[in-house]
């Protein structure tokens, strides 16, 4: 059963400051999703990852994709208060199913 | 384009009322998805369809009825609702598994149920 942990849970962290989010997940994928939900509001969708190696690139955020070591990263730079949200990744389980399974979140808070 | 819509936005119901919640998607997608959002859960996937016609069980579907009559729409029914089904509900859609999965979000349903 294919299980996806993010760390840390909750992040605050002062404007400015460098930070990054982890993803692991527990089978083989070579497809992950990055979505951002701001409180009280839906999903929105990130960045998409399709292969090992692959690296987007957002304003502040950048996210990559390590599918030998089933990691992914999202990593915050010069943390700004618009980015306060919560942060899931979600992970395309295998070829035989059509679910995506999602990180439990991160909750980011930036202060000034 | 309108993207993945839900219909209400928010209900209150009392135990044993029965419901349904709609999803409306004008994007052609053949996927669609309901998930339930709990505080510290993540979301968490109650059912889900492939295609018209088509429902397929995810991974906390007790309580709950699908429907795909329409490419474009999918039904999730209470029939008996529960305290334990407050919560807040998400509807996505996505192409296939031909195309990466990425999901689209509707609003959400807050519901509420005393």
């Amino acid at each position: 059963e294919l299980k996806v942990e993010q760390n840390p849970l909750f992040l605050s962290m002062q404007e400015g400051k460098n930070y990054t989010i982890y993803c692991n997940y527990s089978t083989t994928s070579d497809r992950l999703y990055w979505y951002r939900q701001d409180p009280g509001k839906s999903l929105e969708s990130l960045f998409v990852l399709l292969s090992n190696g692959a690296v987007k690139q957002e304003g502040r955020l950048m996210a990559s994709l390590d599918t030998k070591a089933r990691l992914s990263t999202l990593h915050i730079t010069a943390a700004v208060h618009d980015l306060s949200a919560t942060y899931f990744c979600a992970v395309d389980s295998d070829y035989n199913t059509d679910k995506l399974i999602f990180g439990t979140g991160t909750r980011l808070q930036v202060f000034p | 384009n309108a993207g993945v819509t839900q219909t209400p936005k928010f209900r209150v119901l009392k135990t044993g009322q029965s419901m349904t919640l709609l999803c409306a998607q004008d994007m052609n997608h053949e996927y669609m998805y309901w998930y339930r959002q709990d505080p510290g859960m993540g979301l968490r996937l109650i059912h889900y369809s492939v295609g018209e016609g088509t429902t397929a069980k995810g991974e906390v579907p007790d309580g709950y009825n699908v429907s795909r009559l329409k490419k474009q729409n999918f039904l999730l029914g209470l029939e008996s609702a529960a305290p334990s089904q407050t919560s807040v509900y998400f509807c996505a859609s996505s192409y296939s598994r031909a195309r990466p999965n990425e999901q689209f979000f509707g609003p959400g349903t807050r519901l509420t149920v005393l």
